[in-house]
């Protein structure tokens, strides 16, 4: 029982590099989700979709890009790192968009940039 | 712009000690989950509260939604070293739809 698998789970990167961070669930959910977390913060929405061929901007979405892949596969892109955006990222699933679903994390990419 | 305000930020107590932390906002919200996180790991779905008023249980853990579906809190009866995490409350952000907004969190830690 995977759930939620991410990749990386550790980066460091230098300033103006760009990387893509992988994201994929085996639990045929509609909707995925990325999310940042800082200390003292909680998490904060990236971008989110709510189903295939679908994305939306949520709460901190500058400086990053997504694709939905297809059904299973949620990617999150930084074309140039920068220090504010270390962190450490949460990749999520949802059965669908309607509210109330819990939501099922994956263990997080902690990314360092110098 | 919803926020949820956690409280305390940081709890250290001993095992066998009981303790409430608390989720606030000034808006409302049609529900209210909790997850609990673990070091190096995701957060993870304690429970969902939808109706004001309502309390749910979890063996020791008591969760509450306030009246005005501002606010919530967990009670923890008896507390374990096992329920060492950070607990955070999300609601949703009005809008019928799973998108989440999650509150600062409260780092628990239970010694032994």
């Amino acid at each position: 029982n995977a759930g939620v698998t991410q990749t990386p789970k550790f980066q460091v990167l230098k300033t103006g590099q760009s990387m893509t961070l992988q994201c994929a669930q085996d639990m045929n959910h509609n909707s995925m989700y990325w999310y940042r977390q800082d200390p003292g913060m909680g998490l904060r929405l990236i971008y989110y979709s709510a189903s295939e061929g679908t994305t939306d901007k949520g709460e901190v979405p500058n400086g990053y890009n997504v694709s939905r892949l297809n059904k299973r596969e949620f990617s999150l892109r930084l074309e140039s790192a920068a220090p504010s955006q270390t962190s450490v990222y949460f990749c999520a699933s949802s059965e669908d968009w309607t509210a109330n679903q819990p939501q099922h994390f994956g263990d997080g990419t902690r990314l360092s940039i110098l | 712009t919803q926020l949820l305000e956690q409280s305390p930020q940081f709890l250290s107590i001993q095992e066998g000690e009981n303790l409430t932390v608390y989720c606030n906002s000034s808006s409302v919200f049609s529900s209210l989950q909790w997850y609990r996180q673990e070091p190096g790991e995701g957060p993870v779905l304690l429970v969902t509260v939808v109706t004001g008023g309502e309390v749910k249980k979890l063996k020791r853990l008591t969760f509450q939604f306030g009246d005005a579906r501002k606010d919530s809190s967990l009670h923890i009866t008896a507390a374990q070293p096992g329920d060492t995490g950070l607990y955070l409350c999300a609601g949703d952000d009005g809008g019928a739809t799973n998108k989440l907004i999650f509150g600062t969190g409260t780092l628990l830690a239970v010694q032994p």
